[in-house]
C-alpha cells in the first residue's frame, strides 16, 4: 500500500510552452502533498505544499506564477510549468503525506524528468 | 530552524564490508528522523525512520540507524554490502507537526566494489 504515481515520467517540450505533471495517491488519501525539484547529483529541494482544497504554499524564491500547483481532491495535485525555459529542466518529484499514517511519513513518486529545449 | 548535514558527499566500499553513511541533525523540537534511497532516475524509497520509539531502528535491505541525542546523529549502518546497495542515500528530517515538508542533506553516494 500507498503508493504514489507521477505521470509522464519524462517530459520534452519547446520553451514557451506549458507543461503538466500530475502526482496521485493510488491506495490513500492525502490532504497534504509536495513538490520538490532536484538538479543532478543535487539534494531534493521543497517547491511547494499543496493542500487539498485550498492554495498552495510555495517556498522562498519559487514563482508562483511559473509553477501552478492544484490540488483539487485528495488522491491529486498537478504541477504546471508555465512558459517553461531551459533553466526548468530538472527531475520533480512530489511525495503525499497519508492522512491517516502518523510522524508524518510521506510517500514520493517515481519522479518526472522535465526537459526544455 | 531543522537543517541536515550529511558528512561525505561519496562514499566507497568494498563487498562485503560494512557501511557507514552519516547523518547530523538540527532542530528544535524531538524529530522525526528517516533515511531514503534513490537509484537513478527514481523516485525516493523509505529505508527507516525513527519517530522517537526505539532508538535503534531497523529498516528494509538489512539497513539500521541509531539516533543519539546527545551528539544530534542518525547515522545508517548495514554491516555486509551488497553490490545492489549503490545508489544515493538521503537524511531528512521533520519536526513531526503534521503536513510539514521534510528537510533533505545534500546526500551520498554510496558505490560498492566487487
Amino acid at each position: 500500500g500507498a503508493v504514489v504515481s507521477q505521470h509522464p515520467s519524462r517530459v520534452i517540450c519547446k520553451s514557451g510552452t506549458s507543461v503538466k505533471i500530475e502526482c496521485r495517491s493510488l491506495d490513500f488519501q492525502a490532504t497534504t502533498m509536495f513538490w520538490y525539484r532536484q538538479f543532478p547529483k543535487q539534494s531534493l529541494m521543497l517547491m511547494a505544499t499543496s493542500n487539498e482544497g485550498s492554495k498552495a504554499t510555495y517556498e522562498q524564491g519559487v514563482e508562483k506564477d511559473k509553477f501552478l500547483i492544484n490540488h483539487a481532491s485528495l488522491t491529486l495535485s498537478t504541477l504546471t510549468v508555465t512558459s517553461a525555459h531551459p533553466e526548468d529542466s530538472s527531475f520533480y518529484i512530489c511525495s503525499a503525506r497519508h492522512q491517516w499514517r502518523s510522524y508524518n511519513e510521506q510517500f514520493f513518486g517515481p519522479g518526472t524528468r522535465l526537459t526544455v529545449l | 530552524a531543522q537543517s541536515v548535514t550529511q558528512l561525505g558527499s561519496h562514499v566507497s566500499v568494498s563487498e562485503g564490508a560494512l557501511v557507514l553513511l552519516r547523518c547530523n541533525y538540527s532542530s528544535s523540537v524531538p524529530p522525526y528522523l528517516f533515511w531514503y534511497v534513490q537509484y537513478p532516475n527514481q523516485g525516493l524509497q523509505l529505508l527507516l525512520k525513527y519517530t522517537s520509539a526505539a532508538t535503534l531502528v531497523k529498516g528494509i535491505n538489512g539497513f539500521e540507524a541509531e539516533f543519539k541525542k546527545s551528539e544530534t546523529s542518525f547515522h545508517l549502518t548495514k554491516p555486509s554490502a551488497h553490490m545492489s546497495d549503490a545508489a544515493e542515500y538521503f537524511c531528512a528530517v521533520s519536526e513531526g507537526q503534521a503536513g510539514t515538508a521534510l528537510i533533505f542533506g545534500k546526500g551520498t553516494t554510496l558505490s560498492v566494489s566487487s
